[in-house]
């Protein structure tokens, strides 16, 4: 049963215009990660939070921005999206930093034109 | 830095028969192994965990992990339909830096 949820799920936007996807997780859980996962399906972490705090931050553009009002969520903004932001975005959470499976919602496809 | 690779890209089995994937590790600290599907449009869900040489068995699903050859491999029992999906390969180092592998597109045919 889901419980990371993600929305929206699917978003077509236009060069240069901001989008946000929003996390949610219900297990009560630390720690929280946006990752990006593009046509083949490979997956980059992005950003991850302990306890509201950055913990990770991996070279993304800057127009990338997470946002975190407490530890059950974990926002993602895009300022001026480019073509190449056009992927899946995975928002998962753990219970501790490390070393733990990690729970994954449905993800949001945004498609840029 | 960690590399994670997976095979094969792809493999399609007959719906009983035994499927076998692989991911090779180059990091040997690594000590955090699990496999993870993906059917379409859906996020992750973890199959098995393996933290030690050796099998792990949950249900259909067997991890086999040897750390001296940097290889962790999952079988697939009775394959059926419902288990086409994408398995990704996550390594963890004991540093707890994750890295996922590119991924195996697995097809059951009935």
């Amino acid at each position: 049963e889901t419980a990371v949820f993600q929305t929206p799920n699917y978003h077509v936007t236009q060069v240069g215009n901001e989008v946000s996807f929003n996390c949610k997780q219900t297990l009560g859980h630390d720690t929280m990660y946006w990752y990006k996962q593009d046509s083949k399906k490979l997956l980059k972490i992005m950003f991850s939070y302990n306890n509201k705090q950055l913990i990770v931050n991996e070279t993304v553009p800057r127009r990338f921005s997470p946002q975190s009002s407490d530890k059950a969520h974990l926002n993602l903004r895009i300022k001026s999206v480019e073509p190449e932001d056009s992927a899946v975005y995975l928002c998962a959470s753990s219970l501790l930093v490390s070393g733990n499976t990690l729970y994954f919602g449905e993800g949001s496809r945004l498609i840029v034109v | 830095q960690q590399k994670v690779q997976q095979s094969p890209e792809s493999l399609t089995v007959s719906e009983g028969a035994m499927a076998s994937l692989n991911c090779t590790f180059s990091d040997g600290t690594s000590n955090n192994f699990r496999w993870y599907r993906q059917h379409s449009a859906k996020g992750l869900e973890v199959l098995v965990s393996i933290f030690s040489d050796g099998e792990k068995e949950e249900g259909r699903f067997t991890a086999h992990l040897n750390r001296a050859n940097l290889h962790v491999s999952l079988h697939i029992r009775e394959p059926q339909p419902s288990d086409s999906a994408v398995y990704l390969c996550a390594v963890s180092t004991n540093t707890g830096k994750l890295t996922f592998g590119d991924g195996t597109v697995l097809t059951v045919k009935p």
